[in-house]
């Protein structure tokens, strides 16, 4: 088994960027690919970026993905910061015998 | 447009089975190029892959809740299922069902329903 742990919350400014981070703790994270999710409140989950760093069609390019093989880590960067960017998001990925989500991160914008 | 809607009592006693109905519209759960799923997610917590189907009838459980989940598909009504036996209030969520592609991404989501398991 594996987890993907997720920082609890992050924080930052209006046209600022944020990066949030995943890191896997066993296996490679560059076996498997990661999505990232975002959540509003009382609304279902929506994709921001799939296979590692392909974002879905109308998502802004402000949302990028990438993986890091020295940390073992996935990260979300999200740059010119917008009110409306405040959310939960969920990294997840999987391997032979589970599928997974991170613990999610709060962004707040502020 | 594809679209999911769960259907299922929001209360369930514990000790009992949670069952759950997703019904699609706007595609068919026949097709070979998607997986269909069930998450959940705890009122304040984060999210929980409890498993999915292929058209084949082919299952894969999360193992923490295999023991206890059933999914199936009833393709004459274009639905799937969710069957969770003996709850208990750490069951409690918001139950999603959605269509899943290869490498385990969720590209729909239904709109979630909420089951309580509370005497």
């Amino acid at each position: 088994n594996f987890m993907l742990t997720q920082p609890h919350s992050v924080s930052e400014s209006p046209g600022k960027t944020v990066t949030i981070s995943c890191t896997r703790s066993s296996g490679s994270i560059a076996s498997n690919y990661v999505q990232w999710y975002q959540q509003r409140p009382g609304s279902s989950p929506t994709t921001v970026i799939y296979e590692d760093d392909q974002r879905p069609s109308g998502v802004p390019d402000r949302f990028s993905g990438s993986i890091d093989s020295s940390s073992n880590s996935a990260s979300l960067t999200i740059s010119g910061l917008r009110t409306e960017d405040e959310a939960d998001y969920y990294c997840q990925s999987y391997d032979s015998s589970n599928r997974l989500f991170g613990g999610g991160t709060k962004l707040t914008v502020l | 447009q594809l679209q999911l809607q769960e259907s299922g009592p929001g209360l369930v006693k514990p000790s009992e089975t949670l069952s759950l109905t997703c019904t699609v519209s706007g595609g068919s759960i026949s097709s070979s190029s998607y997986y269909w799923g069930w998450i959940r997610q705890p009122p304040g917590k984060g999210l929980e892959w409890i498993g999915t189907i292929y058209y084949s009838g082919s299952t894969h459980y999360n193992p923490s809740l295999k023991s206890r989940v059933t999914i199936s598909l009833d393709t004459s009504k274009n639905q799937f299922s969710l069957r969770l036996s003996s709850v208990t209030a750490a069951d409690t969520a918001v139950y999603y069902c959605a269509r899943v592609r290869g490498n385990f991404r969720v590209d729909y989501w239904g709109q979630g329903t909420l089951v309580t398991v509370s005497s």
